[in-house]
């Protein structure tokens, strides 16, 4: 069974910049989280989907970030304008259901640096 | 703010001893539990789960126990290998509905 697939792997951009993250979730995961880890912190949740309908995104910074899931498989979560703060790995996990505590996959992450 | 653990700590244990990592968690509504072990590069990878109606669950070489009076959560590793290296967090889950809430992490080093 294939993982959840992310890219790009690295980023590297100027702050006031925008830059784009894609995952495509495990097949047939209909559950999809986007999560932010700052480095020596545990990640932080900035959106779950399910399907392509928005379930949280209390902790997405609304001012620059967006994220959507069209079709219900793959996902993008966007920053515009990106800021030095926003240095991080980014997160993408799936799971067959949502509400019951399925267990997570995760993503290898896109590292992305704001300079 | 963060309800499962405080920093980041590393644990060095010598190739073949046992390592206990620890964690503590400040909701007692958190009714699930799991162990991500997170290697350099990677993203994390669940080891071992735990729902709030056990107090130990073993897997292979690992196992966690879950002390409910006190909040804490740990996992054991048996005859930790050089592979084990990696930073362990532990997550926590309030109940049906509700998203898991990551710890800082642990770094285990293995020492030869």
């Amino acid at each position: 069974e294939a993982g959840v697939a992310q890219s790009p792997r690295y980023k590297i951009i100027e702050k006031r910049q925008s830059v784009a993250f894609w995952c495509n979730p495990i097949s047939g995961h209909a559950t999809l989280y986007w999560y932010q880890q700052i480095l020596g912190q545990g990640p932080k949740l900035l959106i779950q989907f399910q399907n392509n309908g928005v379930v949280d995104d209390s902790q997405l910074p609304k001012d620059r970030f967006s994220a959507e899931r069209l079709k219900g498989v793959d996902s993008t979560l966007k920053i515009q304008p990106a800021k030095l703060e926003d240095s991080a790995v980014y997160l993408c996990a799936s799971s067959s259901m949502t509400g019951r505590q399925e267990t997570q996959y995760f993503g290898p992450g896109t590292r992305l640096l704001v300079l | 703010g963060e309800s499962v653990g405080l920093h980041l700590p590393t644990l060095s244990v010598q190739e073949g001893d046992n390592s206990i990592i620890n964690c503590a968690y400040s909701n007692s509504a958190s009714d699930y539990f799991i162990w991500y072990k997170q290697e350099s590069g990677k993203g994390p990878q669940f080891i071992i789960d735990i729902r709030s109606n056990m107090d130990k669950r073993q897997g292979q070489r690992v196992t966690v126990l879950l002390n409910k009076t006190v909040k804490h959560l740990s996992l054991q590793i048996a005859a930790t290998q050089p592979g084990d290296s990696a930073v362990y967090f532990c997550a926590e889950n309030m109940g049906y509905g509700q998203n898991f809430v990551f710890g800082p992490g642990t770094r285990l080093s293995v020492l030869p």
